[in-house]
């Protein structure tokens, strides 16, 4: 299957600076780009679709301006969580459209100190 | 809207059982994809099987089968001759071709007995 990769894989920040995390598909072209949100023993919860070229959709309740993401070409989306909190402190994860499939990356573990 | 209900929070099966993960979904879109994905420990989401809305047939992987039942809008998960690997969350969930998103049910942990 396609290959979806996730940097980095964990980050630890200070409480108001930003972070940002790239997913790239390594061996295919996504159009579209999907971020969700799993905190421990939870679901994933669907933060935004990422378009390329085009600006992202969020799910209703997720800031947009907190959240900023940008798909600037087929491979690589970012998630930049700006100002984080400790209750940003989550794991992230994106997945990548292709073929009426969704690929996965591996996460990234973020904690805010 | 779009929901997917997993009632089942956690399930257990004897190893070399069988054992029936339940789902169920609501959707307005008449083209939608069905899928189970596995998370172990390791948290990396893993596709177990996937049925387009648009197929009467169940699929089948290997040990892995669904139950699909278009109608009631049910899609279940049938793990046979389970074994110790197949312990994990499961989630199932549902992509909306027309909206473009895929949501996912809340999962359910499966623990395999050896």
């Amino acid at each position: 299957g396609a290959v979806v990769s996730q940097h980095p894989s964990w980050v630890i920040c200070k409480s108001g600076t930003s972070v940002k995390i790239e997913c790239r598909s390594l061996d295919f072209q996504a159009t579209t780009m999907f971020w969700y949100r799993q905190f421990p023993k939870q679901s994933l919860m669907l933060m935004a679709t990422s378009n390329e070229g085009s600006k992202a959709t969020y799910e209703q309740g997720v800031e947009k301006d907190k959240f900023l993401i940008n798909h600037a070409s087929l491979t690589l989306s970012t998630l930049t969580v700006t100002s984080a909190h400790p209750e940003d402190s989550s794991f992230y994860i994106c997945s990548a459209s292709g073929g009426g499939e969704q690929f996965f990356g591996p996460g990234t573990r973020l904690t805010v100190l | 809207a779009q929901t997917v209900t997993q009632s089942q929070p956690e399930m257990s099966v004897q190893e070399a059982e069988t054992v029936t993960l339940s789902c169920t979904y609501d959707t307005s879109e008449s083209d939608y994809y069905l899928f189970w994905y596995k998370q172990p420990p390791s948290r990396q989401m893993i596709l177990v099987i996937r049925q387009e809305a648009y197929k009467q047939q169940n699929a089948t992987e290997n040990r892995f089968s669904v139950n699909f039942q278009k109608a009631a809008k049910s899609f279940s998960l049938k793990i046979s001759d389970s074994q110790l690997g197949d312990a994990a969350m499961y989630f199932c969930a549902c992509y909306q071709t027309g909206a473009n998103n895929l949501f996912f049910g809340t999962g359910t942990r499966l623990t395999v007995i050896p």
